[in-house]
């Protein structure tokens, strides 16, 4: 089976602070990865996938095989990274099923 | 630019009805993926598609059933619609290694 665990509903931090919004997965095969980000009133879209290793909009996320985690890391919060963030696992056995986790929606503070 | 369109933005139905949610993405994309969208439980999959008239069950697939008879479009049927099924609902679509592109939502208000 494939689940994705995003343990923190709600996070608040202060601008300019570190931001880390943690995601832990399961999944018995070489999983495929990827941080989604809902701004209000827009679509949900791609933030960043774990192949691709580049940082969007200053954020990362290393793939931690040993610990089976995805956190997304910024150093420096701004306002504008006030949305929802999901984590997501695609099957790369058999076909594309892609799951999310629960969602943590990350506020900003000025 | 991907284009993933759901029928409608907005839904009510009464209890009992049977309800079509209509997707259509125009990028030739194989896997089409049905999701509801509830506040604290995350995006859960109802159902997703991996070729026209190919199905495969998500976590919740219970009070529904999908139809994919062409390769744009995916269907998403509740049967007899009831309350607990009022919620926020997402298509997206994927290809090889494309990320997922997302419709607008529909939210359905079932009353």
């Amino acid at each position: 089976a494939q689940r994705v665990t995003q343990p923190e509903k709600l996070l608040s931090v202060f601008k300019g602070a570190p931001v880390e919004l943690k995601c832990n997965y399961s999944y018995s095969g070489s999983p495929e990865l990827f941080w989604y980000v809902q701004y209000s009133r827009q679509r949900l879209q791609l933030l960043l996938r774990h192949i691709s290793r580049e940082s969007i909009k200053g954020f990362t996320a290393d793939l931690n095989k040993g610990e089976t985690s995805f956190h997304l890391k910024k150093p420096f919060a701004q306002e504008e990274d006030s949305a929802m963030y999901y984590c997501a696992l695609r099957r790369t056995q058999g076909a594309q099923k892609l799951v999310f986790g629960q969602g943590t929606r990350l506020t900003i503070n000025p | 630019d991907v284009k993933v369109t759901q029928s409608s933005r907005y839904l009510v139905k009464r209890t009992g009805e049977k309800v079509f949610l209509e997707c259509v993405q125009d990028m030739d994309h194989e896997n089409m993926f049905w999701y509801r969208q509830d506040p604290g439980l995350g995006l859960r999959l109802i159902y997703f598609s991996y070729d026209v008239k190919m199905k495969e069950k998500g976590d919740i697939p219970e009070g529904y059933s999908v139809s994919r008879e062409k390769k744009e479009r995916f269907s998403l049927i509740l049967e007899s619609a009831s309350t607990n099924q009022t919620s926020m609902y997402l298509c997206a679509s994927s290809f090889l290694i494309t990320e997922a592109f997302f419709g607008q939502g529909t939210r359905l208000t079932v009353v």
